[in-house]
């Protein structure tokens, strides 16, 4: 079946530090995989996305790479800021256009 | 242009009650998908509609039940509520069915069961 794994949180961090968050998944096919984050009281943005092997996604100084032979989409910033401070959750889209979610990574950013 | 709205934002009950939640998508989007996220996990996908049909439906319960209008907003039905029911209801909107339209999701519906 198709599945989502994520390094579980909550992940702390000092600001302009480096941060990886690991992501694997197990699917049938050559899925769509997507970074969402959800800031505080709010809903889910889609953060980045990767729709074939190699694609990198990136947006707001975060980056994906999908990983075809390591079945992975990490995700990577190389300076993270306070207001970077959310959580997390990794997903693929399967065939029928349904979303799967992995378990989500709490980060927080210290001034 | 505003982004998919859902009410209400809170809402408490208790068990064996029944509760209807709302969700009205983007300006021009066709479907409309439900998703289940309880605290501390991922959200978990319960239905989707297209067109006023059924899409696909996820691994709940036949408590759970939705529609769709001819406006494309939608509601979520669950009958006979219990304490595991408690958790944050998301509503996405995408143009269509398409494997490439992206999902804009609500700021979802808190639900308590007491």
């Amino acid at each position: 079946g198709n599945s989502v794994t994520q390094m579980e949180g909550p992940v702390t961090l000092s600001e302009e530090a480096f941060l990886t968050i690991n992501c694997t998944y197990t699917a049938t096919g050559y899925p769509s995989l997507f970074w969402y984050v959800q800031y505080p009281g709010e809903g889910l943005q889609l953060l980045l996305k990767a729709t074939k092997a190699d694609d990198k996604g990136s947006n707001k100084g975060f980056e994906a790479t999908y990983r075809k032979e390591t079945t992975s989409f990490h995700l990577e910033k190389g300076s993270v800021q306070v207001s970077d401070s959310a959580v997390y959750f990794c997903a693929l889209r399967r065939r029928d256009d349904k979303i799967i979610f992995g378990k989500g990574t709490r980060l927080h950013i210290l001034p | 242009d505003a982004g998919v709205t859902q009410s209400p934002t809170h809402l408490i009950k208790t068990r064996g009650q029944h509760v209807t939640l709302r969700c009205s998508p983007i300006s021009g989007h066709k479907s409309v998908s439900w998703y289940q996220q309880v605290l501390g996990q991922g959200p978990q996908f319960i239905f989707q509609y297209y067109e006023k049909e059924e899409r696909g439906r996820g691994n709940f319960p036949d408590r759970f039940s939705a529609r769709q209008f001819p406006n494309y907003s939608s509601e979520l039905n669950v009958n006979a509520l219990l304490l595991g029911d408690s958790a944050l209801y998301l509503c996405a909107s995408s143009l269509g069915s398409a494997r490439n339209n992206e999902q804009f999701f609500g700021p979802g519906t808190r639900l308590t069961v007491l």
